[in-house]
């Protein structure tokens, strides 16, 4: 199975700040990575799919990177609705499997 | 809208099975997978295994291999998946959602609400 490690677990930010948090694969899984956020008691949202691609709907201020093994998610400002948990996944090969998750809470 | 309506929350004693609907609609069912998807209480999220919605061909993770059963009713336009021989660590929501692509680019763009599932004696 590919391992999918995320950093940080955890971090705490302010309104406003630019937060990054990274995904790191255990093999190439090329461009095939997801990133999901959750809130407390709600389903995963996808907000990017391959690596770099926005959903529909989804605000600007999230952006994906990289390719290969090494992953980012970025939120360039960030607003009161973000503060909730990140999860990439990687859909290159079965079985898929998640990071362990970032929680983004309040400063 | 795509909507995916899951059944309600179930207690089941160890050893029990269990059995969690997702029902579908705004869409055709027969066009996309369906997959299953767990998340343990406070834990992060786990791959069961998908279900063609035309075909009803499976995949399952090994380690569900022998206790899954991921069947659909596509008269209902509704997905289920059975777990059998439950313990006490099958505690989870479990979440079905819809596979979308684009290319060869695959994700879940649509969830149901969750089902939680209590193993307790």
């Amino acid at each position: 199975d590919i391992q999918m490690t995320q950093s940080p677990s955890s971090l705490s930010a302010s309104v406003g700040d630019r937060v990054t948090i990274t995904c790191r694969a255990s093999q190439s899984i090329s461009s095939y990575l997801n990133w999901y956020q959750q809130k407390p008691g709600n389903a995963p949202r996808l907000l990017i799919y391959g690596a770099s691609s926005l959903q529909s709907g989804v605000p600007s201020r999230f952006s994906g990177s990289g390719s290969g093994t090494d992953f980012t998610l970025s939120i360039s400002s960030l607003q009161p609705e973000d503060f909730a948990t990140y999860f990439c996944q990687q859909s290159s090969s079965s079985p898929w499997t998640f990071g362990q998750g970032t929680k983004v809470d309040v400063k | 809208q795509v909507h995916l309506v899951q059944s309600g929350a179930e207690v089941k004693k160890p050893g029990a099975s269990v059995k969690v609907s997702c029902k579908a609609s705004g869409y055709n069912f027969n066009d996309n997978y369906i997959h299953w998807v767990r998340q343990a209480p406070g834990q992060g999220l786990e791959w069961m295994g998908w279900i063609n919605g035309k075909s009803g061909a499976t995949q399952y993770r090994e380690k569900f291999q022998v206790r899954v059963t991921l069947t659909r009713d596509t008269s209902v336009s509704t997905a289920y998946m059975e777990l059998s021989g439950l313990t006490y660590d099958d505690t989870a929501v479990y979440y079905c959602a819809r596979l979308d692509s684009n290319w060869d680019l695959e994700y879940l763009q649509f969830w149901g609400q969750g089902t939680l599932v209590t193993v307790s004696s």
